[in-house]
């Protein structure tokens, strides 16, 4: 059982623009910024957005990130097939006093 | 350029210890503001964060795990260790070290998958 909820799988058809929503508290993402990163299998995670809605240089402007209150949201717009993966998101928490992390979602791309 | 890698075992039986080390590069571990942590992934499972060390050797574990787990780092040989002692078949994952700045979780190893059983 995460710490973060995410939904377990999301997806949709080439062009389209798919938001992934990712659910904490206050002592995680309403208090502190939220991480997201992309997992293509067998590999390891890689860092897509950090500080809520900042990219890393090399990220698509495709992908962007929200926070309102203890969610989070990640876009992605013009949907590709080579975005199927598995996005998680994840944030400091206070009260555990660590990173914790959002059970993951997996993308297809139909 | 930032890598890292993680070594050690592929496979411990029940009650054993494990040590892994993930070896570094790009960075020091003396940099205010830097940590290297370790998170697993049981197979077709989440990402689980372990444990944290920074610059200055303040140390973070997971609260559920905590009574087993040791972090070390040595400077030096830019080097990170954790140790996992009794471990049980659940363990058995993909360990990762990662490079943690101020945009978090930065840089990841390639992971190492670790099986327990007998």
């Amino acid at each position: 059982q995460s710490v973060l909820t995410q939904p377990p799988s999301a997806s949709g058809t080439p062009g389209q623009r798919v938001i992934i929503s990712c659910s904490g508290s206050n002592s995680n993402i309403g208090d502190n910024l939220v991480n997201w990163y992309q997992q293509f299998p067998g590999t390891a995670p890689k860092l897509l957005i950090y500080s809520n809605n900042q990219r890393p240089s090399g990220v698509p402007a495709r992908f962007s990130g929200s926070k309102s209150g203890t969610s989070a949201s990640l876009a992605i717009s013009g949907l590709q097939s080579d975005d199927e993966a598995d996005y998680y998101c994840a944030a400091w928490d206070d009260s555990l006093n660590g990173p914790v992390f959002g059970g993951g979602t997996k993308l297809t791309v139909l | 350029q930032i890598t890292l890698k993680e070594s050690g075992p592929t496979l411990v039986k029940p009650t054993q210890t494990l040590t892994l080390t993930c070896t570094f590069s790009g960075f020091s571990l003396s940099t205010t503001g830097v940590a290297v942590g370790w998170i697993r992934q049981p197979p077709g499972k989440a990402l689980e964060w372990l444990a944290l060390i920074y610059w200055d050797d303040d140390k973070r574990y997971s609260p559920s795990l905590k009574s087993r787990l040791t972090i070390t780092k040595d400077t030096s040989k830019n080097q990170v260790v954790l140790t996992i002692t009794n471990m049980d078949p659940v363990d058995t994952a993909t360990y990762y070290c990662a490079h943690r700045g101020f945009r978090g979780f930065d840089s990841w190893g390639q992971g190492t998958l670790v099986t327990v059983s007998s």
